[in-house]
């Protein structure tokens, strides 16, 4: 059983559509990231949030955390073909250790056809 | 470029043998992370460097596997008698770390592709 359990895990869209993408858990993180990863390359951060209802807004994506610091969302508008990639949530469970050991969801992998 | 270096970026390897990995972290980078990634899956966390010292390791780090960071620069990452079940993305990733800090970036390297035939 995944700690994280992301979905959908595969997302096939058109150009301009919008679309979410969720990260839950029953655990408590103190931390969650959403990260980027392009084929043979490593994750990429593309944002942290720490506080419980947290909305952080990079461009076209939105990024919640959820009021109990148990899930997130990734939300991205307007869709385009160089978004296309694997998108990554990873925490930091609370009370866990003092470093940031990150447990990763399964991934989400997006297409993005023109 | 300063970013996560590693090497090999890929691996080839017959059952049996023994593979070393290594990771240049960001320089002055005090936190040093190893995960492994199989396809179609999320990183897996293997163990934590703090400066020289190994704090952590996982479960899935069996007898066969042993990392090392001297001097608390570049690790590596040794695998013996490797499994057709090692096969799989080996990430490296580095932080500057604060104790008590609830944001720290990890900066992942490329990763070595093993594949154990």
């Amino acid at each position: 059983t995944q700690l994280l359990e992301q979905s959908p895990q595969f997302l096939s869209i058109q150009e301009g559509e919008n679309l979410t993408v969720y990260c839950n858990s029953s655990s408590v993180f103190s931390s969650l990231q959403w990260y980027r990863q392009e084929p043979g390359e490593g994750p990429v951060l593309l944002v942290t949030v720490v506080t419980g209802g947290e909305v952080k807004k990079l461009k076209r994506l939105t990024f919640q955390f959820g009021d109990a610091r148990k899930d997130s969302s990734l939300h991205i508008t307007a869709a385009q073909t160089g978004d296309t990639g694997l998108y990554l949530c990873a925490g930091v469970r609370a009370g866990g250790t003092s470093y940031g050991k990150l447990t990763f969801g399964q991934g989400t992998i997006l297409t993005v056809h023109p | 470029d300063t970013g996560v270096s590693q090497d090999p970026r890929h691996k080839i390897t017959k059952r049996g043998q023994n593979v070393t990995f290594r990771c240049d972290p960001i320089s002055e980078h005090n936190r040093l992370y190893w995960y492994r990634q199989t396809l179609g899956q999320g990183p897996e966390f293997l163990t934590y460097f703090q400066n020289e010292a190994q704090l952590e390791k996982s479960r899935l780090l069996s007898d066969r596997f042993s990392a090392e960071r001297p001097k608390g620069s570049f690790s590596t990452l040794e695998i013996q008698r490797t499994e057709q079940g090692d096969s799989a993305m080996y990430l490296c990733a580095s932080s500057l770390g604060v104790q008590g800090a609830l944001e720290e970036t990890q900066y992942f390297g490329p990763g070595t592709r093993l594949l154990v035939l």
